[in-house]
């Protein structure tokens, strides 16, 4: 089985930064993905790390350490749409298809 | 239009009532999956598939049946509608590869009184 952990609500000010972490234990990794879910819609993918290292998008950057089994999502120049669910999941290697474990999700408020 | 489609978008039901919920995406992708959202328990894996006619269970299957006759479909049912099954409900689906990320439908959100 798998253990995800991030915290459950973070605030933060538009402009400015915030990092949101992900922690989780698993027999196999084998992938780790973010995604954005804003109120009352689907979530939609963010990023996908499966190798040591910083991958970066424009605004958004996502870290991952497989020997700590940590993972964490940067946010950068904050905008108000940024106000949103930040949910963490986990492919397992011995997950049979692309079977992901979710995380319980960050909800990050950005204030003005 | 392409995509993944769900519906209905809302639906009320009684208890022991069955409630059948439709999953369509025109993307030909091999994989999909059921899943439901409550507060506090975040996205819980129901049912998947892998193929037309492979399916398998979740991390939440109980009280579920899944079907997949066809590439494109994936019903889910609900064969005795129970409160604890109010849920917002969630279909994705995906390509082949491990790196391939799941696409979400707009979710059904599911009373059951």
């Amino acid at each position: 089985g798998q253990n995800i952990d991030q915290p459950t609500e973070m605030t933060a000010t538009e402009g400015a930064i915030v990092q949101i972490n992900c922690t989780y234990q698993t027999s196999g990794f084998n992938g780790l993905f973010w995604y954005q879910q804003h109120a009352g819609e689907a979530p939609t993918f963010l990023s996908y790390n499966v190798l040591d290292g910083l991958e970066e998008k424009g605004r958004f950057s996502s870290f991952l350490s497989r020997s700590k089994g940590y993972s964490y999502l940067l946010l950068k120049e904050l905008q108000m749409k940024d106000s949103a669910s930040y949910l963490c999941a986990v492919r397992d290697r011995g997950a049979a298809g692309n079977k992901l474990t979710f995380g319980g999700g960050t909800r990050v408020l950005v204030k003005p | 239009d392409a995509g993944i489609t769900q519906s209905p978008r809302y639906k009320i039901t009684e208890t022991g009532r069955q409630v059948t919920l439709m999953c369509h995406q025109t993307w030909s992708h091999s994989y999909m999956f059921w899943y439901r959202q409550d507060l506090g328990h975040g996205l819980r894996l129901i049912y998947y598939s892998a193929a037309a006619d492979i399916t398998d269970k979740g991390e939440v299957p109980d009280g579920y049946v899944v079907s997949r006759s066809k590439t494109e479909n994936f019903p889910l049912t609900l064969e005795s509608a129970t409160r604890s099954q109010t849920s917002v409900y969630f279909c994705a689906s995906s390509g082949p590869s491990g790196g391939n990320e799941q696409f979400f439908g707009p979710g059904t959100r599911l009373t059951v009184l």
